[in-house]
């Protein structure tokens, strides 16, 4: 089974570009996360949509960060403008009911 | 608040038997997550067990669990050297209502096995 599909795998950007990332859950899953790791900060829950629909988005870090899931193979979290700070790795995650919860590889982003 | 707490460094010599433990804070979890990160890779789900049991066996993998003490370990026996990796505890939250929560992690042990 293919697991979460992430794009790009890496990303190294200038500061003040627009920065997208992508992912698409495992096939049946009804819930979808994104994470951001970094070595101060950990792991951190940004956003989960649960049958595309954002349900909690308390972790997003300011008005730069929106994420959308326009249907449930597909989800962007988009970055405009980027700055320094955000260079992190961001995860995308899938579950299904919302008990085991499967990662991608992860898009490791790096703003110069 | 909500907190996860693991000690950050392990070293054990190969062969021998690694124990990661983990405090979590919320006794409403229900279930417990260890995750499992190579270098530049993502977050590989070794093991998780619900709130109801006390231990669960998975091959090499042991997993503990005293909800009184709130406290979560992982055994890996005959450690072999690609065990080398960082290990996250994860506890699931939920929100009022029982719908998924949130995944709070702890900052991981760094995992070193030594020939």
């Amino acid at each position: 089974d293919a697991g979460v599909i992430q794009s790009p795998r890496h990303e190294v950007t200038e500061m003040g570009q627009e920065v997208t990332l992508r992912c698409k859950p495992i096939s049946g899953h009804d819930y979808l996360f994104w994470y951001r790791q970094t070595m101060m900060r950990g792991l951190e829950l940004l956003i989960y949509f649960n049958n595309n629909v954002p349900i909690d988005d308390s972790g997003m870090p300011e008005d730069r960060f929106s994420a959308k899931m326009p249907n449930a193979s597909f989800s962007t979290l988009k970055i405009q403008p980027s700055e320094p700070r955000d260079s992190a790795v961001y995860f995308c995650a899938s579950s299904f009911k919302g008990n085991t919860i499967y990662f991608g590889e992860g898009s490791w982003l790096t703003v110069v | 608040g909500e907190d996860v707490e693991q000690s950050l460094f392990l070293s054990v010599r190969e062969g021998d038997s690694s124990v990661i433990n983990c405090t979590y804070t919320d006794s409403s979890s229900t279930y417990l997550y260890w995750y499992k990160q190579e270098p530049g890779a993502g977050l590989q789900l070794l093991t998780y067990i619900f709130s109801n049991m006390d231990m669960k066996q998975d091959q090499r993998l042991t997993v503990l669990l005293n909800k009184k003490d709130k406290h979560l370990s992982l055994r890996i026996a005959d450690t072999q050297t690609g065990d080398s990796a960082i290990y996250f505890c994860a506890e699931l939250l939920r929100n009022y209502g029982g719908s998924q929560g949130n995944l709070i992690f702890g900052k991981g042990t760094k995992l070193s096995v030594k020939p």
